[in-house]
């Protein structure tokens, strides 16, 4: 089973509009983070968000925020006020277990392709 | 400036001719670790290396060895190169230390690796 599935494959939006990316995981740990990088074209990963699966509020970084749903098992990522710069690829990924402790590998889903229209 | 630099950026090569893609991180992280990225598949960890001189495989390892001898360095080796390990590699780093929760990983650039 895919433990980070993101259904979106692409998506477009008209600027200045917010825009919701899903993201659903699968773990059976009580621990775990979700983590959002943003890929544009010139290929580096950016990181641009994080929720802790303890975390009561939802995570929030300028105008992006975190829609965490944790038992439908659920990490939206909502950009508000989308700009032209925000065209990318955005990747939802997720730790498993607590940090700093073993392997911090980071299980990502497939991405998913924002086009912001003028 | 904090970074996580590789190199070289791109690198086309021939089956078999060993390569090695370098990865240096300046921020004195613990944990490093290597990934490659396949359209449709999205990141998947190859190794890590949790301090100097501890590596382990991760999800996809064969065909790829690393090294930890330096906290700062974490080179990816392709001993014998084939055309199925095309892809975009990125190393990554983060603090490993205990108390940072959130301890997000910090990635190099990328490099694209080609095997005709």
């Amino acid at each position: 089973a895919q433990k980070i599935t993101q259904t979106q494959p692409g998506m477009f939006v008209q600027e200045k509009e917010a825009v919701t990316l899903d993201c659903t995981y699968d773990t059976s740990d009580q621990s775990y983070g979700l983590f959002w990088y943003k890929q544009p074209s010139s290929g580096e990963m950016i990181f641009l968000i994080y929720q802790g699966s303890y975390d009561e509020q939802n995570a929030t970084e300028g105008r992006y925020s975190l829609n965490f749903q944790k038992a439908r098992k659920s990490a939206n990522l909502v950009i508000s006020a989308s700009q032209l710069g925000d065209s990318a690829m955005y990747f939802c990924a997720m730790r498993e277990g607590e940090a700093n402790f073993g392997n911090e590998k980071l299980t990502f889903g497939t991405g998913t392709r924002l086009t912001i229209i003028p | 400036e904090a970074q996580v630099t590789q190199n070289p950026r791109y690198l086309i090569t021939v089956t078999g001719k060993k390569l090695t893609v370098t990865c240096s991180q300046n921020m004195n992280h613990e944990y490093m670790s290597w990934y490659r990225q396949d359209p449709g598949l999205g990141l998947r960890q190859i190794y890590y290396s949790m301090n100097v001189e501890v590596t382990d495989k991760g999800d996809v390892p064969e065909g790829y060895k690393v090294s930890r001898k330096e906290k700062r360095n974490f080179p990816l080796i392709l001993e014998s190169p084939s055309p199925n390990q095309t892809s975009l590699y990125f190393c990554a780093s983060s603090t490993g230390l205990a108390g940072v929760p959130r301890d997000e990983q910090f990635f190099g650039p990328g490099t694209r690796l080609t095997v005709l």
